[in-house]
C-alpha cells in the first residue's frame, strides 16, 4: 500500500509556458498533500499543503500565483507552473498523507522540470 | 519555529555501523520521522518515533529521546546500496506540516 504517483516524471518546456504536474495516490485516500522542490544536493523546501476541496495554504515567499494548486479529489492534487521560467527549473515532489501513522509523508517520484 | 540539524555528510566501509544523529528545535512534537534518497530519486520513508525509545526494523533503527530532543537513525551492516542522503524531519500542526533537515549524505566504500 502506500503509494504515490507523480506525472510527468520529466518535463522540458520553453520560457513563458505553463506546465501542468499530477499527483495521485493510488491506493488510499490522501488527507492532506504536499508540494516541493528540491535543488541540487539540498534538502526539500515545501511550496503548499493542500487539503481537498479548500484551497492550499502556501509557504512564506512562495508565489500562489506563479504555482497554482488544485486538489480536486481525495486522490488527485495537481501543481501548475504558471509562464515558466529557466529559474523554475528544479525536482517538484509531491507527497500524501493518510495513511498510520499520520504524520508519515508517502512521496511520488517527483517530476524533473527544465525550463529553456 | 522549528529546525533541525543533523550531519552534512557521513562515510563508512562496507559491513560497518553508522549512527546518523540528528537534533531537532520544535514549538510542538509529535515524532521524528527517517527518509531515504537515493540520488536522482524521492524520498522513501524509514521509520518513524514517537516515543523515547529505540525502534528496529532490519537492518535499520531509530532512536528517540524526547527530553534531549535528539534522536539518531542506526544503520548496520552497510551496504553499497545504502549509498543516499538521510533526512530527518518533525511534523506539526493540525496538518502535520513537515520541516526536514538539510540530509546527511552516507557514503558507502567498499
Amino acid at each position: 500500500g502506500a503509494v504515490v504517483s507523480q506525472h510527468p516524471s520529466w518535463v522540458i518546456c520553453k520560457s513563458g509556458t505553463s506546465v501542468k504536474i499530477e499527483c495521485r495516490s493510488l491506493d488510499f485516500q490522501a488527507t492532506t498533500m504536499f508540494w516541493y522542490r528540491q535543488f541540487p544536493k539540498q534538502s526539500l523546501m515545501l511550496m503548499a499543503t493542500s487539503n481537498e476541496g479548500s484551497k492550499a495554504t502556501y509557504e512564506q515567499g512562495v508565489e500562489k500565483d506563479k504555482f497554482l494548486i488544485n486538489h480536486a479529489s481525495l486522490t488527485l492534487s495537481t501543481l501548475t507552473v504558471t509562464s515558466a521560467h529557466p529559474e523554475d527549473s528544479s525536482f517538484y515532489i509531491c507527497s500524501a498523507t493518510g495513511l498510520p501513522p499520520a504524520e508519515t509523508q508517502y512521496f511520488g517520484p517527483g517530476t524533473r522540470l527544465l525550463v529553456l | 519555529g522549528q529546525s533541525l540539524e543533523q550531519p552534512s555528510e557521513v562515510t563508512a566501509v562496507e559491513g560497518a555501523i553508522v549512527q546518523i544523529n540528528c537534533t531537532y528545535q520544535t514549538s510542538g512534537f509529535y515524532g521524528l520521522s527517517w527518509y531515504q534518497q537515493h540520488d536522482g530519486g524521492a524520498p522513501t520513508f524509514l521509520s518513524y518515533n514517537a516515543l523515547d525509545g529505540l525502534e528496529e526494523t532490519g537492518r535499520f533503527s531509530s532512536f528517540l529521546s524526547r527530553s534531549d530532543s535528539y534522536g539518531y537513525l542506526l544503520l548496520q551492516e552497510l551496504q553499497m546500496k545504502d549509498s543516499a542522503s538521510y533526512f530527518c524531519a518533525v511534523p506539526s500542526g493540525g496538518s502535520y506540516i513537515p520541516t526536514f533537515g538539510r540530509g546527511t549524505s552516507l557514503i558507502v566504500h567498499p
